[in-house]
Order: C-alpha cells, then structure tokens, then sequence
C-alpha cells in the first residue's frame, strides 16, 4: 500500500517570501500522480498543483512550483512571493495511474499548517 | 465554472441514528469518491463509484455505510446507525476519469460537516 508522509505539521513564511512544504511518499509502482491541495479555514479542498511521475520536468503554476525526485520519493512544494491568502493547511496526495484495484482514490498526507506573517 | 455541490453543510444528529448525505457531482463526470477528515487529522478515503457500483472501499467502509446514485444526478453516502466517532467532515468529489495518463483530476465539494451527539 502507498504512504504518504509530511514530517512538517507547522510552517511559517513572511509575506513575499519563499517556503517550501516536503513531502515524501513510498509505492513500489512507477507510474502515478502527486498533488498538492490547500485547505484553507472554509475546508474546502482546492488542488495546487499536480506532478505525473513520468515526466522529468517539475510541474509549475504561477507562484507555485515542485521540486520532484522520483528516485528519492520526494514532492516538495515552493511558494514563492506567499501572500496572506497562501495561510492555509496543505495536503501532499498520492494517486496510482495504473490498473488494478486503484480506482483513482487519493492518498493523503498528514497536512502542514503554513502560516503567513504579514 | 461547474462544481461539486453537497447538502446539507452542516448535519447534527443522535448516536444510532441513520443520516444521509448528498452530493451532486459535475455533470459529466463519471467516477464518485467520498472521503472523510476527522477534525485535525488528515483526509481518508471511504468509497469510489463508477459504472452504478462500488470500485474500491477502505477498511472505514464497513456495513454501516452504503451510497447510491439515485438518479441522473445525485450520489448520496448514507450512515445507517451512527457512531459518535463518525463525527468528521465528508468530502464528495468526481472526475471524468479514474485511470490511466491524463486521468481526470477529482473535484472536491465544500464537504459535510458531520456532528454525532
């Protein structure tokens, strides 16, 4: 089974400056999908970013970049410039892409708390 | 832009009692999820739906829940006899595909908030 581990439970960032949230994760399968979502206090789940394993080049939105090693089984996530609006819980997840008995279910991570301090 | 709508937002009920919750999906998606986050902890699968039936259940997943697309539209999750440790925010989402590249990404509705006295 796949595991999913964020061995930060709280994070803090000044405002415009950078962060980086880790997440690490174990599988023995080689084609799958990381994302990252935000859960800001309405608990509303809102999807970040999204990395599929097979291609080398990390996933980037806006702001919001990942740093993928596959080999490592790492998924960071950088916030770059953090705003007040970037406070929020945020969940490393794991998705297979493959067959089987996976029908798309999500593996969450345990969360980090990012503050932003203006 | 469409989105994942879920009722009630807020649900309180007695211990033993039966409760059902609703979710109407993204219109023309094709699979059905429902998590469960108890306050503080980190977002679990229950159940994901496709075809009219269940394709995976977690361990959570026991008899006492069950879901249902009773219609075109809705996909409901239902509690039969609930436990004081049911107590937890329920998330439903969709996607217009479970498998393979270029998988459908899962939308998720505001959640129910679960209250079990």
């Amino acid at each position: 089974a796949q595991t999913v581990t964020q061995s930060q439970p709280e994070m803090s960032v000044q405002e415009a400056e950078t962060v980086t949230l880790s997440c690490t994760y174990d599988t023995s399968e080689s084609d799958y999908y990381l994302f990252w979502y935000k859960q800001p206090p309405s608990r509303q789940m809102i999807l970040v970013i999204r990395q599929e394993a097979y291609k080398q080049q990390n996933a980037t939105e806006n702001r919001f970049s990942v740093n993928f090693q596959k080999a490592a089984k790492s998924f960071s996530l950088k916030i770059s410039d953090s705003q007040l609006g970037d406070a929020a819980m945020y969940f490393c997840a794991y998705r297979s892409a493959s067959g089987g008995t996976s029908y798309g279910k999500l593996t969450f991570g345990q969360g980090t708390i990012l503050t932003v301090h203006p | 832009e469409p989105e994942v709508t879920q009722t009630p937002s807020h649900q309180v009920t007695q211990m033993g009692q039966e409760v059902i919750l609703r979710c109407v999906p993204i219109s023309n998606h094709l699979y059905f999820y429902w998590y469960r986050q108890i306050l503080g902890q980190k977002v679990e699968f229950l159940v994901s739906f496709y075809n009219n039936e269940i394709s995976e259940k977690s361990e959570i997943f026991d008899d006492q829940f069950s879901v249902e697309r009773p219609d075109g539209s809705n996909f409901t999750l239902k509690i039969r006899s609930t436990k004081l440790e049911d107590s937890a925010m329920y998330f439903c989402a969709s996607s217009d595909g479970g498998l393979g590249q270029g998988a459908g990404e899962q939308f998720f509705g505001p959640g129910t908030r679960l209250t079990v006295l």
